[in-house]
Order: C-alpha cells, then sequence, then structure tokens
C-alpha cells in the first residue's frame, strides 16, 4: 500500500538533546513538509522541499533541521535549541501542483 | 488576526443530522480550499479540495466557497458516529505554494448516536 510512514509514533526528549524523526513516502511525491500541532491551534509549517538537496523554511523553523537526500525520505531533527518541542508533527507530501496528503504523526514530549 | 478563523467547536448533532462547518479567512488571493478530517492521534485525511468560488458535491459531503464574503463552508448530510473528528480547513493561494497553506485550526465534531 502506498503511503507515508512517521516513525516512531511517540518520542520522548531529554533536556539538552537532538532527536530525529523519520517520514519516509512511498508515493513517488514530489514535495515533502513538516508541521507542527498544538492544541487549539491550526498546523505550522516548519520546513518544507520540493526537490531533493533542495528545501525552505517555513514559519516556524528556529529549532529545527531537515534534510532531503532521497526523494522518498525527509527527516527533521528537533535540536536542543528548541525550547519548547512538545507536540505533535506530521509529515506530508505531494505531487507539485496536488494537495497535501499526511502521515499519522509523532507526538514529542519532554523526560 | 489569525489568517484563517474556524470556531473550534465542538459542535455535538444527532445521528442523521446535517452538520455545518464553516471558516473564514481575510486574504482575498486565496484561491484553492481544502477541507481535512483527524480522527484522535492520526493524521489530517483530504476531504474535498475546491478551486475558486462555487460547489462541489462528493457523496454525503458539499463544499461551498464564497469568495465575496471569504467564507468556506462544508456540509456532512446524515451524519453518522463514525464522522466524529476534528474537520480542518487549509488554503492557498496557488498551486505553486502548496508549501504555503494556510490551516484553521480546526472544529471538534461529535456525533451521537
Amino acid at each position: 500500500d502506498g503511503g507515508i510512514t512517521q516513525s516512531p509514533k511517540y518520542l520522548f526528549r531529554k533536556e539538552g538533546q537532538n532527536v530525529t524523526l523519520s517520514c519516509e513516502q512511498n508515493l513517488n511525491h514530489d514535495a515533502m513538509y513538516w508541521y507542527r500541532q498544538d492544541p487549539g491551534q491550526g498546523l505550522r509549517l516548519i520546513y518544507y522541499s520540493q526537490i531533493v538537496n533542495d528545501f525552505q523554511k517555513g514559519d516556524i523553523a528556529e529549532g529545527y533541521s531537515v534534510s532531503r537526500e532521497k526523494k522518498e525520505s525527509f527527516p527533521l531533527t528537533v535540536t536542543s535549541a528548541q525550547k519548547n518541542p512538545t507536540a505533535f508533527y506530521l509529515c506530508a507530501s505531494s505531487r507539485m501542483n496536488q494537495p497535501q496528503h499526511f502521515g499519522d504523526g509523532t507526538r514529542l514530549s519532554i523526560l | 488576526q489569525k489568517e484563517v478563523e474556524q470556531d473550534p467547536g465542538p459542535l455535538s448533532v444527532p445521528e442523521g443530522a446535517i452538520v455545518s462547518l464553516n471558516c473564514t479567512y481575510s486574504n482575498s488571493a486565496f484561491q484553492y480550499f481544502m477541507w481535512y478530517r483527524q480522527y484522535s492521534r492520526k493524521g489530517p485525511e483530504l476531504l474535498m479540495y475546491t478551486y475558486s468560488s462555487g460547489n462541489k458535491e462528493d457523496g454525503r459531503f458539499t463544499a461551498q466557497v464564497d469568495k465575496s464574503s471569504k467564507y468556506i463552508s462544508l456540509f456532512i448530510r446524515d451524519s453518522q458516529p463514525s464522522d466524529s473528528a476534528t474537520y480542518l480547513c487549509a488554503m492557498s493561494v496557488t498551486t505553486d505554494s502548496w508549501g504555503k497553506l494556510q490551516f484553521g485550526a480546526g472544529t471538534q465534531v461529535v456525533v451521537t448516536p
């Protein structure tokens, strides 16, 4: 089945630690995105990539980093510089000029 | 002021009723409008996608766009308990700017048997 796989489903971060969230898609989509979802707020864009080896900052990129070495993969690293990392993180992908489709998210909490 | 406003609810309706959801927006340049359904602890699922003004129907779902009023709606007919979820609206200026989707905060819907 084609889809977007995010792992792990739950993740815990200690103070001062970097953690990496995985996102893989087998839909042959060109574009991939990372969002953060907090209670009572809409999805906020962290980073997006429309082509391999290229990505752009979204509205809340500070404290996050990404890479796009393969078309299928777009991992997100939450660095220790992100002071409020507790949230539900969603990865999405799309063909160019088409709506985005989402994975089932990773919930990140602080220990 | 947020670019996209959406009442958070919860909106509680009896099974079989029509669910009416809406979003208002401030940016008159938005042309592409989407509705997503999100179950608890899951990712959003695309329900409807419309361009510019007008209506679009898909089974029990109808999406309406009124660009003159900067107002979009989603109607769910013959609602079922399985329709209980959070519904998110989203919009974009152009198809070149999918990275710039603006989302509403979502409306929680509860359909009671």
